[in-house]
């Protein structure tokens, strides 16, 4: 099956530098690669996501790129604020497959 | 309304207990999901229901016991937990049939079992 590696499992970053969490995946059939933001307390909310025809995509201080020769992609963060603070999980699935997700990266940003 | 909505927000039950967790949506969506979630872990699928049918159980215990009376609401039935049941449990929803489009989490029941 399908196996998501997330690194690194916690980053401290300052308000205003850039915040890279990078994926790598298994499974080469896999085709969508959602991005999620877990704040305390509250359920994972999908902040970006990206499909296996498409290489980036941007969405304001937030983008993902994506690299299906070498099986990896990459959330970026530009700007930090401290709101960014959170746990993010990248996930990997097939078409209509169950998602499998990373173990998460705690994102700090320093004010 | 993207919203899904979750009761109770806490639970403390005991072992011999029977308690039940409530998910609604009303987006339109017709698959719903638990997923139970340990503290930094990511979420772990339990059961999926596409057009209010189960269709898929990841060998959950039978002491959780899902329910989807209709396609906003969808339930767990708990009974005779185990202390190590305690976790966050997130209810989900997509479009159409199951894992075609992108979930929506709710913010979970923070479940305890003493």
């Amino acid at each position: 099956g399908e196996n998501v590696e997330q690194h690194p499992s916690t980053l401290s970053v300052q308000e205003g530098d850039s915040a890279v969490i990078k994926c790598t995946y298994s499974d080469s059939a896999s085709n969508y690669f959602p991005w999620y933001k877990q704040e305390l307390g509250k359920g994972p909310q999908l902040i970006i996501d990206i499909r296996s025809n498409v290489g980036e995509k941007k969405d304001q201080r937030i983008a993902v790129t994506l690299n299906k020769t070498a099986k990896h992609f990459s959330l970026h963060i530009t700007e930090t604020q401290p709101e960014d603070s959170a746990v993010y999980f990248c996930a990997a699935k097939v078409n209509a497959g169950k998602s499998t997700f990373g173990d998460g990266t705690t994102l700090t940003v320093k004010p | 309304d993207t919203e899904v909505t979750q009761t109770p927000k806490h639970l403390v039950m005991g072992m011999t207990n029977k308690k039940s967790l409530k998910c609604e949506q009303h987006m339109g969506h017709r698959a719903m999901y638990w997923y139970k979630q340990k503290a930094k872990k990511p979420p772990e699928l339990m059961f999926v229901y596409s057009y209010e049918k189960l269709s898929i159980n990841e060998s959950v215990p039978s002491r959780f016991s899902p329910e989807c009376p209709n396609s906003s609401l969808l339930n767990l039935h708990l009974h005779a937990l185990q202390p190590e049941d305690s976790a966050l449990y997130l209810c989900a929803s997509s479009q159409d049939r199951a894992f075609t489009y992108e979930q929506y989490f709710g913010p979970g029941t923070r479940l305890t079992v003493t």
